[in-house]
């Protein structure tokens, strides 16, 4: 069975840095690129980032640009998000999805919440 | 502001049929694949819609979808209590190099 699972979410301060992990089961990592959405509370969805299946090509949001960084772990199949400065608008639920035959994302995990307080 | 215009809320009787739009530009839905997925707060988003009017595995078949220039639609046919969820259109911005999605759409069942 395809699955993602994300982990690292938290409560950090405003500056402050964290980790992201989203552990990936059920298919071939190299095959498929991989998004990292996020939703803030009361918000819609909003594209963060998104990875190549081979690793080289990464594209962010305006919003993340300079302060997030995608990365995978292809030989332990994990796709992680570095973020740092966050931002209070940062805080919200972050979902890693798989993206599909014609760019859809198919395959979503439950997600990671990260709030930004101080 | 969304690249991607869905109105806010949509609402009607069970049994009847809703229509949802999105309303893009050349750079994404004019020249790109466009999905649609429906998200239950609090469970992980579901793909609906993909390339256009394709449904994804385990969408009935009351649910559609289509295109014409910049602007595509989702229809919900037979609307039954299940259906309430936010509903996001999203494509691929070729000018932007970003996903796009709507601001999302809140089904209401009457």
């Amino acid at each position: 069975d395809v699955q993602l699972v994300e982990s690292g979410g938290g409560l950090v301060q405003p500056g402050g840095s964290l980790r992201l992990a989203c552990a990936i089961s059920g298919f071939r990592f190299s095959n498929y690129a991989i998004h990292w959405v996020r939703q803030a509370p009361g918000k819609g969805l909003e594209f963060v980032s998104v990875i190549s299946g081979n690793g080289y090509d990464s594209y962010y949001a305006d919003s993340v640009k300079g302060r997030f960084t995608i990365s995978r772990d292809k030989s332990k199949n994990m796709l992680f998000l570095e973020m740092g400065s966050l931002r209070l608008e940062d805080t919200g639920r972050y979902f890693c999805a798989r993206v599909g035959p014609y760019y859809g994302l198919d395959y979503w995990g439950q997600g990671t919440v990260v709030t930004v307080s101080s | 502001q969304s690249v991607l215009t869905q109105p806010p809320s949509v609402s009607a009787a069970p049994g009847q049929t809703i229509t949802i739009s999105c309303s893009g530009t050349s750079s994404n839905i004019g020249t790109n694949f466009v999905s649609w997925y429906q998200h239950v707060p609090g469970a992980a988003p579901k793909l609906l819609i993909y390339d256009t009017n394709n449904r994804a595995s385990g969408t009935p078949d009351r649910v559609s979808g289509s295109k014409s220039g910049t602007s595509a639609t989702l229809d919900i046919s037979g609307l039954q209590t299940g259906d309430e969820a936010d509903y996001y259109c999203g494509a691929w911005d070729t000018r932007l190099s970003v996903y796009v999605f709507g601001a999302g759409t809140k089904v209401t069942v009457l």
